[in-house]
């Protein structure tokens, strides 16, 4: 009964060092994203995934890369990060062929950028 | 572009007390509009969706929401607060099922409940 599920849930990192969160879904899930959270600002798309092997911008992709070599993986990565990526991550997952709108999230990455 | 606006960071309620959440949107496609919800250190849940048809919609844990097309809102509300009903709640709009469904999401309303 897993869902979805984030690693690592806390980081530290310093300025420029780099970094890669991994989400997992068990849930044959065809769509996968990838939303910071930040206070005032609701969630904001980052990247998104429509399959395997697919990837796309979202809203605010600068300074952020994403891969997606396995249905059930979404990697999102941090190769020089910043203070002002400071911030809680969030990956959600979506069934494609039924559209109901619905996200499934993982319950976050906490990222703070020294 | 879509965009969603919630106003109010912050919602004081007694416990008992209706709970009235305002959110409006902009579209330019008939809209997809959801609320979720946030408890403490966790990922969000959806509560309720509105896609097509009854324009009051009824979710999880008492909550329901009405679809105003004229007024472009989508407010949440609960007859009576429970203590349970504590946590942040985010109003979003999809891309109306187009490549990706994607949604934006509103900047939040945490909900505090007193005794």
């Amino acid at each position: 009964n897993a869902g979805v599920t984030q690693t690592p849930k806390f980081r530290v990192l310093k300025t420029g060092q780099s970094m890669t969160l991994l989400c997992a879904q068990d849930m044959n899930h065809e769509y996968m994203y990838w939303y910071r959270q930040d206070p005032g600002m609701g969630l904001r798309l980052i990247h998104y995934s429509v399959g395997e092997g697919t990837t796309a911008k979202g809203e605010v992709p600068d300074g952020y890369n994403v891969s997606r070599l396995k249905k059930q993986n979404f990697l999102l990565g941090l190769e020089s990060a910043a203070p002002s990526q400071t911030s809680v991550y969030f990956c959600a997952s979506s069934y494609e062929r039924e559209y109901t709108g619905e996200l499934f999230f993982g319950e976050g990455s906490r990222l703070t950028v020294l | 572009a879509q965009s969603v606006t919630q106003l109010g960071s912050h919602v004081s309620v007694s416990e008992g007390a209706l709970v009235l959440l305002r959110c409006n949107y902009s579209s330019s496609v008939p809209p997809y509009l959801f609320w979720y919800v946030q408890y403490p250190n966790q990922g969000l849940q959806l509560l309720l969706k509105y896609t097509t048809g009854a324009t009051l919609v009824k979710g999880i844990n008492g909550f329901e929401a009405e679809f105003k097309k004229s007024e472009t809102s989508f407010h949440l509300t609960k007859p009576s607060a429970h203590m349970s009903d504590a946590a942040e709640y985010f109003c979003a709009v999809s891309d109306n099922g187009a490549a990706g469904n994607k949604l934006t999401f509103g900047g939040g309303t945490r909900v505090l409940v007193k005794p």
